[in-house]
C-alpha cells in the first residue's frame, strides 16, 4: 500500500554503525508497529505505538530503539548494528478499533 | 506465553491440485486473520474470522475457524500460478497485540 512508506528500501552497513529507518503512513490511523521477518521465523514484533506518547516493547526489542515523531511517522533505530539484526524490517499501521493491519513494503537491511 | 504454529513450512504442488496450510494457537483465540506475501512483497490482509466455526470462501480460497477458536485452515482450491507466496496466520487474543505465525510459503509448478 503506498499509504504506509518505508525509507530506505535497502540498506548495507558495518557492525557497530547506528542506523535509523523510518516509516510514514497517510491512513491516519493511530497504531503503528516494527515486525522483523527472517526466513522459516514469520514475522516477530520489536515495538508498537499507539499514539504519540505511547510505545510498548513487542517480542525482540533487545538492540533496538523507537521514536513516534507524529501521528503519522514512526522511526526504528538501532543504536549499535549486529550482523544478527540482518532481516527484512516492516512498519504497519492499524486503526483503533479494527484488526487489520496495512503493511509497508520493508527495509531490507544487511549488517556486515 | 502463546505458541502460534503454522504447518507445512513449505507446499510443492502442481498447478491445478490443491493446497491447504493450518494454524494452531496454544490458547483460545478472539479472531484469526490470514495474510498473503508474495515473493519481494509485503503481507497483505485476506480475511478475519471471529466466530467459532465459522467459514469464509473468497473465490478458490476457503477459510475455517476451529470450534474452539484455538485453529484454523486456508485451503486453496485447483491452485493457479497466481497464488504462489507465504501465507501467513495472525492470532489475536484480545491483547493489544497480534502473533504470526511462521508462515507457509506455496511454490506452484505450472
Amino acid at each position: 500500500d503506498a499509504d504506509v512508506t518505508q525509507t530506505p528500501r535497502n540498506r548495507i552497513t558495518k557492525t557497530g554503525k547506528r542506523i535509523m529507518l523510518e516509516c510514514s503512513q497517510t491512513k491516519g490511523h493511530d497504531r503503528m508497529y516494527w515486525y522483523r521477518q527472517d526466513p522459516g521465523l514469520g514475522l516477530r514484533l520489536i515495538y508498537y505505538s499507539f499514539d504519540v506518547k505511547d510505545i510498548n516493547k513487542g517480542e525482540i526489542s533487545d538492540g533496538y530503539s523507537v521514536s513516534r515523531q507524529a501521528q503519522a511517522k514512526f522511526s526504528l533505530s538501532l543504536e549499535s548494528a549486529i550482523p544478527n539484526q540482518t532481516a527484512l524490517y516492516f512498519c504497519a499501521t492499524m486503526q483503533q478499533g479494527a484488526d487489520t493491519q496495512y503493511f509497508g513494503p520493508g527495509t531490507r537491511l544487511t549488517v556486515l | 506465553g502463546q505458541q502460534v504454529m503454522q504447518i507445512p513450512q513449505y507446499q510443492h504442488v502442481q498447478e491445478g491440485e490443491d493446497f491447504t496450510t493450518y494454524c494452531n494457537s496454544s490458547t483460545t483465540l478472539s479472531n484469526i486473520q490470514w495474510y498473503k506475501q508474495r515473493p519481494g512483497g509485503h503481507p497483505v490482509f485476506l480475511i478475519q474470522l471471529v466466530k467459532s466455526g465459522e467459514v469464509k470462501k473468497q473465490k478458490r480460497l476457503t477459510f475455517q475457524f476451529g470450534e474452539a477458536k484455538k485453529n484454523s485452515s486456508l485451503h486453496i482450491t485447483a491452485t493457479q500460478t497466481t497464488d504462489v507466496g507465504t501465507y501467513f496466520c495472525a492470532c489475536y487474543t484480545g491483547g493489544f497485540k497480534t502473533i504470526f505465525g511462521a508462515g507457509t510459503r506455496l511454490f506452484v509448478k505450472a
